[in-house]
């Protein structure tokens, strides 16, 4: 139990577009949401917590009209990253819990590598 | 503010072997978890134990044991009879019972010697 899906797995994108990473609980009802950011050889940075149906909380430094984060339903966080740079590249990771899981644990999916051209 | 420090960024052992990982937090909270998570190369995030600060007897997975010394704030992870598989990078976490955030550690790189 506790899974938790990313997609896309990989993307690819041109400077200056946007593109969209789904964050889904497959079994669970997911009350919040995280999204992290992981650059190589170093630990997970959090960018965002978001409730369902609230409007996420952003830590210091990170901008949100660049990375736009959407918690419409319980089992769906999205993570847009509007007009990306070569310096947004690297590896988003979603984490998600909920009330059936336990003791704050947080399920995390398997990331999304962006590379931005 | 609550800190976790791991203060070894690589370890390697001998398969078969037992190898330690260290973990140091800092807090004023009474209540709280802590938890290892592996990152192998696919870079999926995987739960290997986790421990209840209220709890004293120390978590154990198969392999997998902690040192929990709560009042030295330390938070090892054992990992007996070492195999390829275990070869990843390990992260200390802690969160709070009030806060649903997670404190990372850096990280420890744990090489397997074949």
């Amino acid at each position: 139990g506790a899974v938790v899906s990313q997609h896309p797995s990989r993307v690819i994108c041109k400077s200056g577009t946007s593109v969209k990473i789904e964050c889904r609980s497959l079994d669970f009802q997911a009350t919040t949401m995280f999204w992290y950011r992981q650059f190589p050889k170093q630990s997970l940075m959090l960018m965002a917590t978001s409730n369902e149906g609230s409007k996420a909380t952003y830590e210091q430094g990170v901008e949100k009209d660049k990375f736009l984060i959407n918690h419409a339903s319980l089992t769906l966080s999205t993570l847009t990253v509007t007009s990306a740079h070569p310096e947004d590249s690297s590896f988003y990771i979603c984490s998600a819990s909920g009330w059936a899981t336990t003791s704050y644990e947080q399920y995390f999916g398997p990331g999304t590598r962006l590379t931005v051209t | 503010a609550q800190t976790v420090t791991q203060s070894q960024p690589e370890m390697s052992v001998q398969e078969a072997e037992t190898v330690t990982l260290s973990c140091t937090y800092d807090t004023s909270e009474s209540d709280y978890y802590l938890f290892w998570y592996k990152q192998p190369p696919s870079r999926q995030m995987i739960l290997v134990i986790r421990q209840e600060a209220y709890k004293q007897q120390n978590a154990t997975e198969n392999r997998f044991s902690v040192n929990f010394q709560k009042a030295a704030k330390s938070f090892s992870l054992k990992i007996s009879d070492s195999q390829l598989g275990d070869a990843a990078m390990y992260f200390c976490a802690y969160i709070e019972d009030s806060n649903y955030q997670l404190i990372w550690g850096a990280g420890t790189k744990l090489i397997i010697k074949p």
